[in-house]
């Protein structure tokens, strides 16, 4: 199986911060990583997929890059609404799996 | 719009049975693969199982293999989940998903849930 590993797994920023998120895969996964936020007691929402592609409706201050086993998910400028728990996910084959998690909190 | 409304979740003993729907619509349910998502308390997201647009092909992860059978009915536009010989380890907010599209595809909307809890 694939192993997926976030860091940090607690990150504290204030409003305006540019924020970084590393997923980092066991073995290559080419482009096949997602990243989604997930709010408390709330469904995981799709944010970027095939490593830096814009899903719909995400705002353009989230983006994605990276290629093989190294991936980061950036916040240019941390909004209120931003403070969450984002995973990456690689689906690059089956089982797919999900790093452990990256919490947002206030600083 | 997309939805995805899960049912189905509750309690039940260790070694019991159940089974989770999740109706959909808002989109041509019999074009795209499913999945099935798990989240146990406090801790991060577990991928369960997959299943392909026509049901003719699954997947699932090692720790239900045996156990948890993925179905859909695309006459009624539900996906499913049976779950036997349940453990205490299966207890976790079950959502389902649906995929972006053909070839290798993330999940692209999730149900709000619905919360399994195994315990005597």
């Amino acid at each position: 199986d694939i192993q997926m590993t976030q860091s940090p797994s607690t990150l504290s920023a204030s409003v305006g911060d540019r924020v970084t998120i590393t997923c980092r895969a066991s073995q290559s996964i080419g482009s096949w990583l997602a990243w989604y936020q997930q709010k408390p007691g709330k469904a995981p929402k799709l944010l970027i997929f095939k490593a830096s592609t814009l899903q719909s409706g995400v705002p353009s201050r989230f983006s994605g890059s990276g290629s093989g086993t190294e991936f980061t998910l950036t916040i240019s400028s941390l909004q209120p609404d931003d403070f969450a728990t984002y995973h990456c996910q690689q689906y690059n084959s089956y089982p797919w799996t999900f790093g452990q998690g990256t919490k947002v909190e206030t600083k | 719009e997309v939805q995805l409304l899960e049912s189905g979740g509750g309690l039940v003993q260790p070694g019991g049975s159940l089974r989770l729907s999740c109706a959909a619509s808002g989109f041509t349910f019999s074009a795209y693969a499913m999945s099935w998502v798990r989240q146990a308390p406090g801790k991060g997201l577990e991928w369960v199982s997959t299943l392909s647009s026509t049901g003719g092909s699954t997947y699932y992860a090692d720790s239900v293999k045996g156990r948890l059978t993925i179905s859909r009915d695309n006459s009624k536009n539900t996906l499913y989940l049976q779950m036997n010989s349940l453990r205490a380890e299966d207890t976790a907010v079950y959502y389902c998903a649906k995929d972006y599209g053909s070839g290798p595809t993330p999940c692209e909307y999730w149900g709000q849930g619905t919360l399994v809890t195994v315990s005597s």
